[in-house]
């Protein structure tokens, strides 16, 4: 166990839609990161949360956002969902030089 | 494009046997991190080597530092049915370690 939790587990939405995904980060972790994994492929970076402030992005359009809360946890949000958007999220939580721990992550598919 | 890839792509080998998987990087780095992710669930961190450092223990793992060569080696001694998984070498993104880059990953299949 990590203490990384992530939520929903899997999740099914359609084309179009937006949809909010959660994840608790362990205790005393101040990074949060978030991950797109597609089947078959490593973990791509999609951005990090840093006190609650975005501290940087990897290729991702606007269309993906996220906040990070005092308590730590943190939700990415994607807007206007594309087919190419179905895949592994997950979400990595980590002092600023320490590991990462990572949660279990939510699947979605987008139909 | 991704800064880590590991070779081979899949390895299949017997309970007992040794399995050595190859990272490779393209920039600069001050560590490098390896995880193991089972069945498409999250992500295991394994072991982080740092810059000056050439080679690290855990248990039966032993990672290996080339920063000449920009490669890394992830050796998994007396393997199980268990290390069956998916492993990944991570670099960080302009600084910080939880910003990573991960290559595309080695599938291995131990068989009983």
């Amino acid at each position: 166990e990590t203490g990384v939790t992530q939520s929903p587990t899997h999740l099914i939405k359609t084309r179009g839609q937006q949809v909010t995904l959660r994840c608790s980060s362990q205790s005393g972790h101040n990074t949060v990161s978030w991950y797109q994994q597609a089947l078959g492929q490593g973990p791509q970076f999609i951005f990090q949360y840093y006190r609650e402030e975005e501290n940087g992005r990897g290729n991702f359009p606007p269309r993906f956002s996220g906040l990070q809360f005092p308590n730590y946890s943190s939700e990415l949000n994607v807007n206007a969902l594309e087919l190419d958007d179905s895949a592994l999220y997950l979400c990595a939580s980590g002092g600023v030089n320490t590991e990462a721990f990572f949660g279990q992550g939510t699947r979605l598919t987008v139909v | 494009s991704q800064q880590g890839e590991e070779d081979p792509q899949a390895l299949s080998i017997q309970e007992g046997e040794n399995a050595t998987m190859n990272c490779s990087y393209k920039t600069s780095i001050n560590n490098l991190q390896w995880y193991r992710q089972n069945s498409g669930r999250g992500l295991v961190h394994l072991i982080l080597i740092r810059s000056n450092e050439r080679e690290k223990h855990s248990g039966r793992l032993r990672v290996t530092l080339d920063t000449s060569k920009k490669s890394s080696s992830l050796l998994i001694t007396a393997s199980r049915a268990a290390d069956t998984a998916s492993y990944f070498c991570a670099t960080p993104l302009s600084g910080g370690y939880n910003k990573l880059i991960f290559g595309a990953g080695t599938r291995l299949a131990v068989h009983p």
